[in-house]
């Protein structure tokens, strides 16, 4: 199956700095990539669709401010986490649909990114 | 709203028991959903999705428009079958995925 890949898997800042983490797509094009969260024991909630070449489009509640998305070329989006803090702490998802398999539906995940924020 | 309920949050059972994870959704349209499975330190990966109908590790699940249930379902579990399942309804023509809270199955020998 195709590869999605995040970097970094652990990142742990301090309270008011900002983070960014990569999404990429290793064998193949992704014109849109998803971002999603995970509390503990929770399950994934949708944050923003990552459109290549345009703006991403945000879930209800989720603040484009802060959380800011760039998808920049058909193999790398970023979510910047502005002046995270501590509640912003989670874990990060992102995934990709290959369109080599033909509209299937089935989305390829990241290994994910577990954010701390101190 | 469409919304995906997995009522159990953990199942426990004996290996070569049979396993039932509940999924219903709510969704106006006509359903797309999934089976993802999360194995311990990998990442999330479909298992199956209701439109292929499909058998994978011996796992199968059949859309149930009457009930808007779609239950994963295995004659007999093993212990390598131990993960986190979710169940997922796609919108949009495939462009968002619903996530249930998901279901632990641990599989004791």
């Amino acid at each position: 199956g195709a590869v999605v890949s995040q970097h970094p898997s652990r990142v742990i800042c301090k309270s008011g700095t900002s983070v960014k983490i990569e999404c990429r797509s290793l064998d193949f094009q992704a014109t849109t990539m998803f971002w999603y969260r995970q509390f503990p024991k929770q399950s994934l909630m949708l944050m923003a669709t990552s459109n290549e070449g345009s703006k991403a489009t945000y879930e209800q509640g989720v603040e484009k401010d802060k959380f800011l998305i760039n998808h920049a070329s058909l193999t790398l989006s970023t979510l910047t986490v502005t002046s995270a803090h501590p509640e912003d702490s989670s874990f990060y998802i992102c995934s990709a649909r290959d369109p080599g398999q033909g509209g299937t539906g089935e989305l390829f995940f990241g290994e994910g990114s577990r954010l701390t924020v101190l | 709203a469409q919304r995906v309920t997995q009522p159990e949050k953990l199942l426990s059972v004996f290996k070569g028991a049979p396993v039932e994870l509940k999924c219903n959704y709510s969704y106006s349209g006509s359903p797309e959903l999934f089976w993802y499975v999360q194995y311990s330190r990998q990442r999330l990966q479909l298992l199956l999705r209701h439109i292929s109908r499909e058998s994978i590790k011996g796992f199968t699940a059949d859309l149930n428009k009457g009930e808007t249930s779609f239950h994963l379902k295995k004659p007999f579990a093993q212990e390598e079958d131990s993960a986190m399942y979710y169940c997922a309804l796609a919108q949009g023509g495939y462009n968002k995925l619903i996530f249930g809270a998901g279901t632990r199955l641990a599989v004791h020998p």
